[in-house]
């Protein structure tokens, strides 16, 4: 059974940087998927922040690639997720997933719990 | 970016209804189309991928349809379980986006 867990600080101060890491388990990070996370501010949607694939390739939201990197750490079968110049905006519960890519149709499978993470001082 | 609209926001309705929501994409996206269920508190759950395939385990009152950039999420009989916000999303190009959702509340 695939399971993702993210884990980080669950505080961050204005103008600093989150740092999250997604570890996977169940599944090698270097299979045909691409990993990605998601986050949700409270009582909002769903907004897509980025995906890498196993060989580093990743891809962003253009609303905040200026702000984000992804990263793989295949050793350790996990990717990590830095966004930068925080603010209160950026408050949200951070989710990392795996889609997969069978029949060429995308979809994410699995998701890891979610990871609240509040901006302020 | 693509943007997708689910309408509509919220309904209320009863155990046994049949629900049919509704997903329109701002360009084709042929059936690059997935649906997605959340409860509160935890993550979502897929549902329906390439806008008609049911997820393995996913109960098969739930049924998808649509191609190009109209989409529907039917709910055959609904459930006491199934009150929750379902999203769809579309994976046809990056940036991958979601609808804004659809909250399905007891009458």
């Amino acid at each position: 059974q695939v399971q993702l867990q993210e884990s980080g600080p669950g505080l961050v101060k204005p103008s600093g940087t989150l740092s999250l890491t997604c570890a996977v388990s169940g599944a090698s990070i270097t299979t045909i998927n691409w990993w990605s996370w998601v986050r949700q501010p409270p009582g909002r949607g769903l907004e897509w922040i980025g995906e890498i694939y196993y060989s580093g390739s990743a891809n962003y939201n253009p609303s905040l690639k200026s702000r984000v990197t992804i990263s793989v750490d295949k050793s350790k079968n996990l990717f990590s997720l830095i966004l930068t110049s925080v603010t209160a905006a950026d408050t949200a519960v951070y989710y990392c997933a795996k889609e997969t890519l069978d029949g060429g149709m995308p979809r994410f499978d699995y998701w890891g719990q979610g990871s609240l993470v509040t901006v302020s001082s | 970016d693509i943007q997708m609209t689910q309408s509509p926001s919220s309904l209320s309705a009863s155990v046994g209804d049949r629900v049919t929501l509704t997903c329109r994409a701002s360009q084709t996206i042929d059936t690059y189309l997935n649906w997605y269920q959340q409860k509160p508190g935890k993550a979502p759950n897929l549902l329906i991928y390439a806008a008609s395939s049911l997820q393995s385990g996913v109960p098969s009152r739930f049924s998808g349809s649509g191609s190009g950039t109209d989409f529907t999420l039917t709910i055959s009989s609904l459930q006491p379980e199934d009150f929750a916000t379902y999203y769809c999303q579309q994976t046809h190009v990056t940036p991958r986006t979601f609808g804004g959702g659809t909250k399905v509340e007891i009458k």
